[in-house]
């Protein structure tokens, strides 16, 4: 059974660049047949789609964030990342990575979540 | 982008009583729908994809119906583990969206 742990770190201060990992157990991170996704969703509000990786290759971004995100995979580690850039308030969020099967674009399942607050 | 809109907002709903929420896509999204169900501090967890095939593990009690743009999650009678919150996504064109949530509170 696929399961996501997601880590890094809670605060960020504005400019710089959120930073946060997926480990994947109980699947490869190589696999052609799942896909691996980051959401946010800011305090109170609904949620949002950043990104998502393809076999380990194809990259799909939201367009309101992808001239400030990088989704990539280290088939070393199993795991998957996220970076942000030149972070401002508005992207303080509960961050989630998840999964879903390939050429089906929901999400399941998902990593535990990670609140990042940005401020100096 | 395609816009996801729910309502209503929020209902209250007793035990036991059925609740129907509704999800309204901009455009078609054929049934690349899914629904999901959050609970305050957790991560949501999927319920229905294919906009009315149950994911593994769902109860019964819990159906997804519509194709096109008009689409419905109704909860046949509920449980107290049910008043949550709950999303549609739709997974048909870039970039993926969902909608703004339902709230199924204790009525």
């Amino acid at each position: 059974q696929l399961q996501l742990q997601q880590s890094g770190p809670g605060l960020v201060k504005p400019s710089e660049t959120l930073s946060l990992t997926c480990t994947v157990s109980g699947g490869s991170i190589s696999s052609t047949s799942d896909y691996w996704g980051w959401l946010r969703q800011p305090p109170g509000k609904g949620l949002e789609w950043i990104g998502s990786l393809y076999y380990f290759a194809s990259t799909y971004y939201n367009p309101s964030l992808k001239s400030r995100v990088t989704i990539s995979a280290d088939t070393s580690k199993n795991q998957f990342s996220l970076k942000l850039s030149s972070v401002t308030a508005a992207d303080t969020a509960v961050y989630y990575c998840a999964s879903g099967p390939t050429y089906f674009n929901w999400f399941d399942p998902w990593g535990q979540g990670t609140l990042v607050t940005v401020s100096s | 982008e395609i816009v996801m809109t729910q309502s209503p907002a929020t209902l209250s709903v007793s035990p036991g009583e059925r609740a129907t929420l509704s999800c309204r896509a901009s455009q078609s999204v054929s049934s690349n729908l899914a629904w999901y169900q959050q609970k305050p501090g957790q991560a949501p967890r999927l319920l229905i994809y294919g906009a009315s095939t149950r994911a593994t593990g769902i109860p019964d009690r819990f159906t997804g119906s519509g194709s096109g743009t008009q689409f419905t999650l109704t909860i046949s009678s509920l449980q107290s583990e049910d008043f949550a919150v709950y999303f549609c996504q739709q997974y048909n064109n870039w970039p993926l969206t969902f909608g703004g949530g339902t709230k199924v509170e204790i009525k």
